[in-house]
């Protein structure tokens, strides 16, 4: 399964736009990018997912580079219930499972 | 609200023990998942379950065992418990098994297991 690379926290300005990077250089043909958020010790949320083309839907865009090597989530005006961890997964094309590295906490400041 | 159910959502038991997590899954998923979420572990898989039959295995514990029942509920029993174990359990389910586009998994808010 690919890996992902993401910083450790970010900070963002309540109102501003989250900018979310991810590194997943190793990642295959036929492997989604997947999104999710942890607010605090609930369960994982998921946000949104892509497989070549960019993404949008209500809670975020994702665009996904043409290499597909790396991607960024886009929280366009952060709240600050955004504080959350979010995780960037590359979703195993065997199993459908999903496997979570460190992720980045994000702080939305007011 | 994911659609997937939790109980109990605490539970505090002593070391050597047994419990069981139980879990119902999203209306019309066929797919359930187990995680475990401890503070030095990160969100680890431990296994998957489609239509009854186990799918993938994680980094499950011998002394752990799961099982997904004909209506689809799945259950995760702990024994033996070690003070090692207590942690946060997520239970998760998608529609199928494979990777495609809207097999997305969805999340339960988890069970949290102390032993002491």
């Amino acid at each position: 399964d690919a890996k992902t690379t993401q910083p450790p926290s970010m900070d963002c300005a309540e109102g501003r736009a989250a900018n979310l990077p991810c590194n997943h250089s190793t990642i295959s043909g036929n492997e989604y990018v997947y999104w999710y958020r942890q607010i605090h010790s609930q369960g994982p949320q998921y946000i949104i997912h892509g497989l070549k083309n960019n993404e949008t839907n209500e809670m975020a865009s994702l665009i996904i580079t043409e290499d597909r090597k790396s991607s960024t989530l886009i929280l366009p005006h952060a709240t600050l219930r955004d504080t959350a961890v979010y995780y960037c997964i590359v979703k195993s094309r065997v199993t459908n499972n999903l496997f979570f590295g460190t992720g980045t906490r994000l702080t939305v400041i007011p | 609200d994911s659609g997937v159910t939790q109980t109990p959502k605490h539970l505090i038991t002593a070391t050597g023990q047994r419990v069981t997590l139980r879990c119902s899954p999203r209306s019309g998923d066929l797919s359930v998942y187990w995680y475990q979420q401890s503070l030095d572990q990160g969100l680890q898989f431990l296994i998957q379950y489609y239509n009854g039959e186990e799918r993938a295995k994680g980094n499950i514990l011998e002394r752990f065992s799961a099982q997904q029942f004909p209506d689809l509920h799945s259950e995760l029993n702990l024994s033996s418990l070690e003070l090692g174990d207590s942690a946060l359990y997520f239970c998760a389910s998608s529609v199928g098994p494979g990777t495609f586009s809207g097999n997305t998994i969805y999340f339960g808010e988890g069970s949290w297991l102390t032993v002491v």
